[in-house]
């Protein structure tokens, strides 16, 4: 069952603009987000959290939303660097519990 | 402070053969998991460990199986290998598991053939 979900397998920029990725989930337990970012061959890793108690954590050029209501966050990255270029994953656990990762978005930012 | 290893890196078996796959987490981390990553399905939860007991467990078969050691050290086993075993196994760690971020290690690369 994918409790955790991103539509968007894909995504392109510019330089210079604002990257928005999406990603949904269906448990209402889930009190823990989280975004990573992984290059090839490499293994994920760690962007930003947010708790459930919060609706916006922001880290430098990196803020996640969070709207319980609707079950979606988002991760807004501003200004967007060819860099940032990775496939991104959402995440998401409650309590001990195992964390869900969705299937992922490749963003592209072009220069 | 040493990473998340995980070795081999790259692995290639063949059909109805069996596989260990390793994974030392960071130093003080007591909780590994384990994931699948295949191509459009994302990373994949088989199991978690803690303290040496399987804590959390994914939706695979019976063929995937894993342990953990006192020094925290864990292993993945699958046996009776199929194709579409063929993935990336990643290996994570984090102090106690409970809503922390995880770390991940690089991976091991899986081809069944």
């Amino acid at each position: 069952d994918q409790q955790v979900k991103q539509n968007s397998p894909s995504l392109s920029v510019q330089e210079g603009r604002i990257s928005i990725l999406n990603c949904d989930y269906t448990n209402s337990m889930f009190d823990y987000f989280l975004w990573y970012k992984k290059y090839p061959a490499e293994g994920p890793t760690f962007l930003i959290s947010i708790s459930s108690i919060k609706d916006k954590n922001e880290d430098g050029r990196f803020t996640v939303f969070l709207n319980k209501s609707a079950k979606h966050l988002s991760l807004h990255i501003v200004p967007s660097q060819p860099g940032d270029s990775a496939v991104y994953f959402c995440a998401a656990r409650r309590n001990n519990n195992d964390m869900r990762f969705g299937a992922g978005t490749r963003l592209t930012v072009k220069p | 402070k040493a990473g998340v290893t995980q070795t081999p890196r790259y692995l290639i078996k063949t059909r109805g053969q069996q596989v260990t796959l390793s994974c030392s987490p960071i130093s003080g981390h007591r909780s590994v998991s384990w994931y699948q990553q295949t191509p459009g399905q994302g990373l994949q939860f088989l199991f978690e460990y803690f303290s040496e007991t399987q804590r959390n467990k994914g939706n695979f078969p019976g063929r995937f199986s894993g342990r953990q050691f006192s020094n925290s050290r864990s292993e993945m086993n699958v046996s009776t290998l199929e194709l579409g075993d063929s993935a990336l196994y990643l290996c994570a760690s984090s102090p106690t598991g409970l809503n922390e971020k995880l770390f991940f290690g690089s991976g091991t690369q899986l081809s069944v053939l």
